[in-house]
């Protein structure tokens, strides 16, 4: 089962544009990652943010978590076409296991 | 080692067969991991180990599959009798203690 779902299922934009992408998840949570997927492969890790924490940057990333509405999102700015990939949440309730859901397709055009 | 290792990059094997697909973690990390991913999916967990012990299997499918730790280094994840909606890439992913989680780069499994 997946837990999360990611919002858009699909972006496309031009690069330089900022990516905003949206992760819904139903229980409480420990934390929260961000990954990174090229070609279906490999996952690349992101950026974590603890349920402590409201917001993380990292370079050109920037991660909110809002507990109370199950939320979080990824925001890349001054996107480039590297950045093309499919983009994923998973949470952890705690139990060490983690619950990806179902990615969003980023596509930045040159 | 420097990342998470997994062996073979690509599997390719008949229905009915039974295959061993290997997950080398990184060093010292104590928690290992096996996803399984269909095309446009997102991963979906299998088995989560912690140290030589599956700590949660509740994503293994059926009892086709079982993955051991003898160690609680490297992992094997077993398959017998394969079948065709097994066809996946399988991914593996050590973390410390419930940090990040770092994922190899998958073997993708091809039931024929």
């Amino acid at each position: 089962s997946q837990q999360g779902e990611e919002d858009p299922q699909a972006l496309s934009i031009q690069e330089g544009e900022n990516a905003t992408m949206n992760c819904s998840y139903k229980t409480s949570i420990n934390n929260l990652q961000w990954y990174r997927q090229n070609s279906g492969r490999g996952l690349v890790h992101l950026i974590l943010i603890r349920s402590n924490e409201r917001e993380k940057h990292s370079g050109r990333l920037r991660v909110t978590l809002d507990t109370s509405k199950k939320s979080s999102s990824l925001l890349i700015t001054a996107s480039r076409a590297a950045d093309t990939a499919s983009y994923f949440c998973a949470t952890d309730a705690g139990t060490y296991k983690y619950i990806f859901g179902t990615g969003t397709r980023l596509k930045v055009l040159a | 080692g420097a990342g998470v290792s997994q062996t073979p990059s690509n599997k390719v094997t008949e229905k009915g067969k039974y295959v061993e697909l290997r997950c080398d973690p990184i060093s010292g990390h104590t928690a290992l991991y096996w996803y399984r991913q269909s095309l446009g999916q997102g991963p979906e967990f299998l088995i989560y180990f912690q140290g030589t012990g599956a700590a949660d299997d509740s994503g293994l499918p059926n009892d086709r599959f079982f993955a051991v730790r003898p160690e609680g280094s490297v992992s094997t994840l077993k398959i017998q009798r394969t079948e065709r909606g097994d066809s996946a890439v399988y991914l593996c992913a050590s973390s410390f203690q419930g940090g990040e989680a770092f994922f190899g780069q998958g073997t993708r499994l091809t039931v024929v």
